[in-house]
């Protein structure tokens, strides 16, 4: 069972440009969760999302932040005109039920240059 | 969420057993206590959980006081493997708002386990 899988790994973005980050969540999980963590910091949540629906957003940006996960296909993190300041590692998380234990990817590197 | 206090760092000896405490003195009767770690460049790990009665698994057991307001983690045998950040989380079970199933972490304790 293959565990949740981000990509690209890594990413590299001029300020300005769009960046998207996929997740395909575990097989039979329809909860994702959206962490960041900036250089030397901790995680910090950014959003909650069960199949087509978001539920708590709460950790969001307000501009250039959007998060999808739709019917069929992965879960996409999208920012929009980024900035040297949203340069992180993007954590994905999935379960199955919302009080189950999260799994998480090995994240995607975004560096804003 | 409750607010949880962790030291912010650890030392251990290879082999031995490592014991993480966690305060979490405000908790309330319906947030259990998770406890995820962090290797370096890679995604957390889940480790264990519980709401009030001790748990083991493969990888640690985890004792709940009986007052529930702190917790210790333990790693039976720890291996140099085991070098990682440690968080202590505790999570509501169930909420009529917006915030159920969110995980929030904080600073953790940063254990190194020496050869």
């Amino acid at each position: 069972n293959a565990g949740v899988m981000q990509n690209p790994r890594h990413l590299v973005r001029r300020r300005g440009q769009e960046a998207r980050l996929r997740c395909s969540p575990m097989k039979g999980h329809s909860h994702v969760y959206w962490y960041r963590q900036l250089p030397e910091e901790g995680l910090k949540f950014m959003v909650y999302l069960q199949k087509e629906n978001i539920i708590d957003e709460s950790g969001m940006p307000k501009e250039r932040f959007s998060a999808e996960f739709p019917k069929e296909g992965p879960s996409i993190l999208r920012i929009q005109q980024v900035v040297r300041g949203d340069s992180a590692a993007y954590f994905c998380a999935s379960s199955p039920r919302s009080f189950s234990p999260l799994h998480f990817g090995n994240g995607t590197r975004l560096t804003v240059t | 969420d409750a607010k949880t206090t962790q030291p912010p760092s650890m030392d251990c000896a290879e082999g031995r057993a490592a014991n993480l405490p966690c305060n979490h003195s405000t908790i309330s009767g319906n947030e259990y206590v998770y406890w995820y770690r962090q290797i370096h460049s890679q995604g957390p790990q889940y480790i264990i959980h519980g709401l009030k009665n001790n748990e083991t698994n493969e990888m640690a057991s985890l004792i709940i006081t009986e007052d529930r307001k702190s917790s210790t983690l333990i790693l039976p045998h720890a291996t140099l493997r085991d070098t990682a950040v440690y968080y202590c989380i505790v999570r509501v079970v169930n909420a009529g708002g917006t915030s159920y199933g969110k995980l929030t972490f904080g600073q953790g304790t940063i254990l190194t386990v020496h050869p």
